[in-house]
C-alpha cells in the first residue's frame, strides 16, 4: 500500500507562481524525502526533513512537516519552465530501515 | 564519474519471451532496488538486495527475478509468466545507513506485443 500520497495529482502555473504540493502518509517516519522526475528519466533526490523537523529551505524550495498531521508540503517558490516535473514524496517503512514507501507523485506544468 | 546506468533505454520483446534489464552502479552501495512504474504513477518496489548473493521481494515480484553475483550489478529479468510486463522499469541503490537516500538511473522502457 502506498504510504504517502500527493496532493493534487496535476499542478498547472505559470512561471513566477509558487507551487505547492502536499503529502499524506500513514504510519510514523524517521524522514520523508522528496524527488523529482523529469518526464521519462530517474528520480533526483531534492531534500529530506527528519521527524524533529518542522521546516527546512534549500534554495527556491521549501519543505515542511507536521508529525500529528502525518503530512508534508513541498513549496518551489518563483516557478521556472524548467521545474516542470513530477514530484514524489517518499518515507521509510517501518521496520526496514532502507525500505522507502513512494507516493504516487504529483505532475507539475509551469508554463512560460 | 560516480552513478547508475542501465541499459538499454528502450527494449521491445515479444509476448512469451524473457528479458534482463541491466543496472550497475560505483557508488560503492550495499543496497540495490528495482522499481516499476506505470504512466501517470508512483514507483512500485519489485525486488530489493541488501547485500551480494541476497536478495529479498517486493511488493509486486511475481513474474520477475533477479540476481546479486556482484556489489556492482543487480540485473532484473521480466519472465513470461508476468502478466503486464509493459512499463517503466527503474534501479536504484543506497548505502545501509541513514538517511537512506536512493540514487537512481535512468530508466528502461520495456515493451511488450
Amino acid at each position: 500500500s502506498q504510504q504517502g500520497e500527493e496532493d493534487p495529482q496535476a499542478l498547472s502555473i505559470q512561471e513566477g507562481e509558487n507551487a505547492t504540493m502536499n503529502c499524506s502518509y500513514k504510519t510514523s517516519i524517521n524522514n520523508l524525502q522528496w524527488y523529482r522526475q523529469n518526464s521519462g528519466r530517474g528520480l533526483v533526490h531534492l531534500i529530506l526533513i527528519r521527524s524533529n523537523e518542522r521546516e527546512k529551505h534549500s534554495g527556491r524550495l521549501r519543505v515542511t512537516l507536521d508529525t500529528s498531521k502525518k503530512s508534508s508540503s513541498l513549496l518551489i517558490t518563483a516557478s521556472r519552465a524548467a521545474d516542470t516535473a513530477s514530484y514524489f514524496c517518499a518515507t521509510l517503512r517501518g521496520g526496514a530501515g532502507n525500505m522507502l514507501t513512494f507516493g504516487g507523485g504529483t505532475r507539475l506544468m509551469v508554463k512560460p | 564519474d560516480g552513478g547508475i546506468t542501465q541499459s538499454p533505454k528502450y527494449l521491445f520483446r515479444k509476448e512469451g519471451q524473457n528479458v534482463t534489464l541491466s543496472c550497475e552502479q560505483n557508488l560503492n552501495h550495499d543496497a540495490m532496488y528495482w522499481y516499476r512504474q506505470d504512466p501517470g504513477q508512483g514507483l512500485r518496489l519489485i525486488y530489493y538486495s541488501q547485500i551480494v548473493n541476497d536478495f529479498q521481494k517486493g511488493d509486486i515480484a511475481e513474474g520477475y527475478s533477479v540476481s546479486r553475483e556482484k556489489k556492482e550489478s543487480f540485473p532484473l529479468t521480466v519472465t513470461s509468466a508476468q502478466k503486464n510486463p509493459t512499463a517503466f522499469y527503474l534501479c536504484a541503490s543506497s548505502i545501509l545507513r541513514d538517511p537512506y537516500e536512493q540514487y537512481f538511473g535512468p530508466g528502461t522502457r520495456l515493451t511488450v506485443t
